[in-house]
């Protein structure tokens, strides 16, 4: 079964740049996350998706950052401008079933970095 | 709302050693809890899961953790540490509602020395 894809891998842009990472989920998870992780934390949600709808964005800034999944497959994060405290990994996790007990699988991340 | 926190961002053990990781929660209902493995330029994985069935909970790679409710505890322990267990380890919340987020700790970052 393969998993969770991301791309780029890796980043560098200058501030006040804009950049789009791209997920591609498991077949067949209807919910799909996108994590912000900095250096030394744990993974903070910015956004979750069931199906092509939002569910949960409260912590996306909104003023810079959207995501979208429009045919509820494969989604797209996007910054735009980016600031320097943007630099972190970007993951991109899905599960099979919405909620609590749910077991989220996660791709490898994109690392930012924004000079 | 729910909370993790892991005690102590660095941990030191030799191999053939006791692992232990600790993690406390704060939630106001019944939580789920987690934890992930997340090796050098990879995602996460999941080690084990509490879902409020058995308290000790058994995952991959040997090893469990034990759900205690007067402690609001989650420890990670693994009876016998092997290099290849170096990592970063996070715990993780969640309630049992159907539109619930992961809230991770800040991680600890296990070192297994010779």
């Amino acid at each position: 079964e393969a998993g969770v894809a991301q791309s780029p891998r890796y980043k560098i842009i200058e501030k006040r740049q804009s950049v789009a990472f791209w997920c591609n989920p498991i077949s067949g998870h209807a919910t799909l996350y996108w994590y912000q992780q900095i250096l030394g934390q744990g993974p903070k949600l910015l956004i979750q998706f069931q199906n092509n709808g939002v569910v949960d964005d409260s912590q996306l800034p909104k003023d810079r950052f959207s995501a979208e999944r429009l045919k509820g497959v494969d989604s797209t994060l996007k910054i735009q401008p980016a600031k320097l405290e943007d630099s972190a990994v970007y993951l991109c996790a899905s599960s099979l079933i919405r909620g609590g007990s749910g077991e989220q699988f996660f791709g490898p991340g994109t690392r930012l970095t924004v000079l | 709302a729910q909370s993790v926190t892991q005690l102590g961002s660095h941990v030191s053990v030799s191999e053939g050693a006791l692992v232990l990781l600790r993690c406390n929660y704060s939630s106001s209902v019944p939580p789920y809890l987690f934890w992930y493995v997340q090796y050098p330029n990879q995602g996460l994985q999941l080690l084990l899961k509490y879902t409020s069935a058995a308290t000790l909970v058994k995952g991959i790679n040997g090893f469990e953790a034990e759900f205690k409710k007067s402690e609001t505890s989650f420890h990670l322990t693994k009876p016998s540490a092997h290099m290849s267990d170096a990592a970063e380890y996070f715990c993780a919340v969640t309630d049992t509602g159907t539109a619930s987020k992961l809230t991770f700790g800040t991680g600890t970052r296990l070192q297994v020395t010779l």
